[in-house]
Order: C-alpha cells, then sequence, then structure tokens
C-alpha cells in the first residue's frame, strides 16, 4: 500500500494567515493525489483534485501543488469557516490511502 | 445533481454481518466507480473497496473483517458487506463517487454504525 503522510497533525492560525499543509507519499504517485476538507458532523468535501486543479464551487483562496511524492495544500487567507480538518488522498492505485489528517485551529 | 444516501442498521452484534445500501439519485450509476469508506469516532478516513457499474471490485486488503461489495444497476444500489465484526469496525460509513478525475467528488452524508452485543 502506498502511504501517505500528512504534516502537520494541527497547527493554529489566526483569521487572514497563510498556511501550509504537506502530504508525502512513500512512493511516486505523479500527480494523483486529492485534497478534502471536513468540518464536524460531515461527509469530508473535495477541494483540489489532480494535486493542483480546484474542484468548482471551491474558493480560489485554496491552492494545491506538487507532483510525485511532494504535496502541499496552501489556504492564502484564513477564513473562520476554514478552521475545520483536511485530508489528502491517493488516487494513483487501489487500495487508495488517505493522510492521517491536518487539524487547523484557532489560534 | 447527483446524490447519495447510506442506510442500513445502526447497531450490530459481534461476529454477525455489517450490511449497509447506497441509492445513488438524479445521475448514472453505470460510468462511476463507487466507494465505501469509513471514520471512526474522532479518527482519520480508511477506504474500504470500490464497485463500477459493471460489478468490478477493489478491496482494502488490510480490512480484517471479510468484505463483499455489490451492485444492482437497476435500483441505483450499491451494497456493503463486512462479516464477523468486531468493536473496531464501528464507525461512520460513507459511500462516494469516484468522480472523472478519479477524486471522490460526491459523498453521502454517512451511517453510524456501532458494533456491540
Amino acid at each position: 500500500d502506498i502511504q501517505m503522510t500528512q504534516s502537520p497533525s494541527s497547527l493554529s492560525a489566526s483569521v487572514g494567515d497563510r498556511v501550509t499543509i504537506t502530504c508525502r507519499a512513500s512512493q511516486s504517485i505523479s500527480t494523483y493525489l486529492n485534497w478534502y476538507q471536513q468540518k464536524p458532523g460531515k461527509a469530508p468535501n473535495l477541494l483540489i483534485f489532480a494535486a493542483s486543479s480546484l474542484q468548482i464551487g471551491v474558493p480560489s483562496r485554496f491552492r494545491g501543488s506538487g507532483s510525485g511524492t511532494d504535496f502541499t495544500l496552501t489556504i492564502s487567507s484564513l477564513q473562520p469557516e476554514d478552521f475545520v480538518t483536511y485530508y489528502c488522498q491517493q488516487s494513483y492505485t487501489t487500495p487508495r490511502t488517505f493522510g492521517q489528517g491536518t487539524k487547523v485551529e484557532i489560534k | 445533481q447527483v446524490q447519495l444516501q447510506e442506510s442500513g442498521p445502526g447497531l450490530v452484534k459481534p461476529s454477525e454481518t455489517l450490511s449497509l445500501t447506497c441509492t445513488v439519485s438524479g445521475g448514472s450509476i453505470s460510468t462511476y466507480y463507487w466507494n465505501w469508506i469509513r471514520q471512526p469516532a474522532g479518527e482519520g478516513l480508511q477506504w474500504i473497496g470500490r464497485i463500477n457499474g459493471g460489478g468490478s471490485t477493489n478491496y482494502n486488503p488490510s480490512l480484517k473483517s471479510p468484505v463483499t461489495i455489490s451492485v444492482d444497476t437497476s435500483k441505483k444500489q450499491l451494497f456493503l458487506n463486512l462479516s464477523s465484526v468486531t468493536a473496531a469496525d464501528t464507525a461512520i460509513y460513507y459511500c462516494a463517487r469516484d468522480g472523472l478525475s478519479r477524486a471522490l467528488d460526491i459523498w453521502g452524508q454517512g451511517t453510524m454504525v456501532t458494533v456491540s452485543s
């Protein structure tokens, strides 16, 4: 299985801050990397697919980059609704695997 | 607009079979892969497996409980069976569509299943 390692597991930030979450794959996955946002009590919601493509309806403050084994999700200016949990996931092969999640908390 | 709805018993006894249904509305079931994912309380996401409209499946070999995923295209439903469950199978279970982008672009709201006697 391809292991996905996210860092940090949590971070504290303020409204308006720029934050970056990283995701590393245990082997090359080209750009088959997706990012999801999960609000408490809700299903995950797709933010970014294919490493850098913004899902329809997702605000432009979310940006994904990377290829191979190293990827990043950047939120350019945190809004109050962004203080939730984010997951990366590889879709290069099965079994699909997720990172362990990054919880973004209010400082 | 495609919507997914999971359904099934909220409580299953240990060693019994967990059976869930995901009903697809507002779109075709034949074109895509359909996934089951679960999330224990306070933990991360675990991919269980997937099926396409033709019945081709992929499973996560790390699951301890045997898994079967099936589909009924005429009813636009997919099914999850997890046998010989233990307390470790207690989780929220989601179904989700594998979009053309190979990302999970549409999710059901999830259904909570507790394994307990």
